[in-house]
This record gives structure tokens, sequence and C-alpha cells, in this order.
């Protein structure tokens, strides 16, 4: 079964930063892309980052310069790095897995409020 | 950036009626479209992936159809556990893009 356990949200300053992990089990993680999305309380589904299986990235220009993904395949885990962060930046962030059949872990929430 | 175009973004139904929602891409994105359901305070669960196969669990009366640049889910006999939020995804192409989310609440 597969498995998507996201951790370290909590609360931050605006301009300050938070490292997001995610420990992946129930499948060959190095043989996917990997995602992080993120939802705002009461606003829609955001894509956030992305990282191929060669370690290639993507963001979208609202976090780029900001965010930055990787991935460790030895521990199976995946992490956004999140600095200069602001309040908009307040949310749920899932991490997903890609492929032919997209799975989603339950969120962590990141408040940014001084 | 594929974009999406979901429809409607609120929609009224009582318990038994069929309901569909849309979604329109776009660029072609083959099958490679899910559908979600969303409940306050909860994760997205997965209902459907490539564009019409069931996520194990899923009922039957939830169901999706169409390729290319046009979806639908149907559900075809509402329960009173169904009024929540459903999003459609592309997983085509990066980046993944989201419709905008269709509530559906009780008429």
């Amino acid at each position: 079964e597969v498995q998507l356990v996201e951790s370290g949200g909590g609360l931050v300053q605006p301009g300050g930063s938070l490292r997001l992990s995610c420990a992946a089990s129930g499948f060959t993680f190095s043989s996917y892309d990997m995602h992080w999305v993120r939802q705002a309380t009461g606003k829609g589904l955001e894509w956030v980052s992305a990282i191929g299986t060669a370690g290639d990235t993507y963001y979208p220009g609202s976090v780029k310069g900001r965010f930055t993904i990787s991935r460790e395949n030895a521990k199976n885990s995946l992490y956004l790095q999140m600095n200069s962060l602001r309040a908009g930046d307040t949310a749920v962030y899932y991490c997903a897995r890609g492929g032919d059949i997209p799975s989603w872990g339950q969120g962590t929430m990141v408040t940014v409020s001084s | 950036v594929i974009w999406m175009t979901q429809s409607p973004s609120l929609l009224s139904a009582s318990t038994g009626d069929r309901v569909t929602i849309s979604c329109r891409m776009s660029q072609g994105i083959s099958s490679y479209l899910a559908w979600y359901q969303q409940k306050p305070g909860k994760a997205p669960e997965l209902l459907i992936y490539a564009a019409s196969t069931l996520q194990s669990g899923v009922p039957s009366r939830f169901s999706g159809s169409g390729s290319g640049t046009d979806f639908t889910l149907t559900i075809s006999c509402l329960q009173s556990e169904d009024f929540a939020t459903y999003y459609c995804q592309q997983y085509y192409s990066f980046p993944w893009t989201f419709g905008q989310g269709t509530k559906v609440e009780i008429k």
C-alpha cells in the first residue's frame, strides 16, 4: 500500500524558513516523480514543485527562487525547503506521487504569521 | 502550462439525483486525468484515474469518461456522503494543474 507521510509544518514568522519532509513507503520511491501541492484554507489546489527521477526540478513563478525541492532515494524521502516565507504561503502542504496513479499524503499545515 | 476549466463551480442537488461535472483542457492530455473528492478538513481522495478507472474501494456510482480535452465525472445516484467538493487534475505534463473545484451541496 502506498503511504506518504508529511512532517515539518508549523508556525513561522514572515521572512522565515521551514523544511518539510515526506516519508514514502509501499512503492519503489526512486522510480517516480514526486510533487508538493498546497491548499490555502477555503481555496483550491495549487501545485508547488516537482522533482523527476533524475533529480530535475520544476517550480511555478510564485515560489521559484524561494522554495527548493529535493529527494533522498536511499531514505525514501522527499523534502521541501521553504525560505523567505510570506503570509500567502500559509496552507496545507501535500506530498504526492506521480506516475500512472497519483497518490497523496494527508498534509502538513504551514502558517506564516507574526 | 495546460489550463483547465471545471464546471459548474456550485451544484445544488438532492439525494438520488444523477449529477455530472465537466473539465475541459486547453490542450490534449490523452487520458491523464484524475478526479478527487474532498471533504472539509481532509486531504483530497482519489476517485478516478486515467480518466475512467475507478480507484479501489470507490463506489460504482462514480464514473469518469472522456479523453483528449473534454472529461466528465458522473455520480449516478447521489448519496448523503457524496456532498463534498470535487476537483479534476491533469498529470499529463508538468506543472500539474487542477480545476477550480465543484462544490456539490444539498438542494
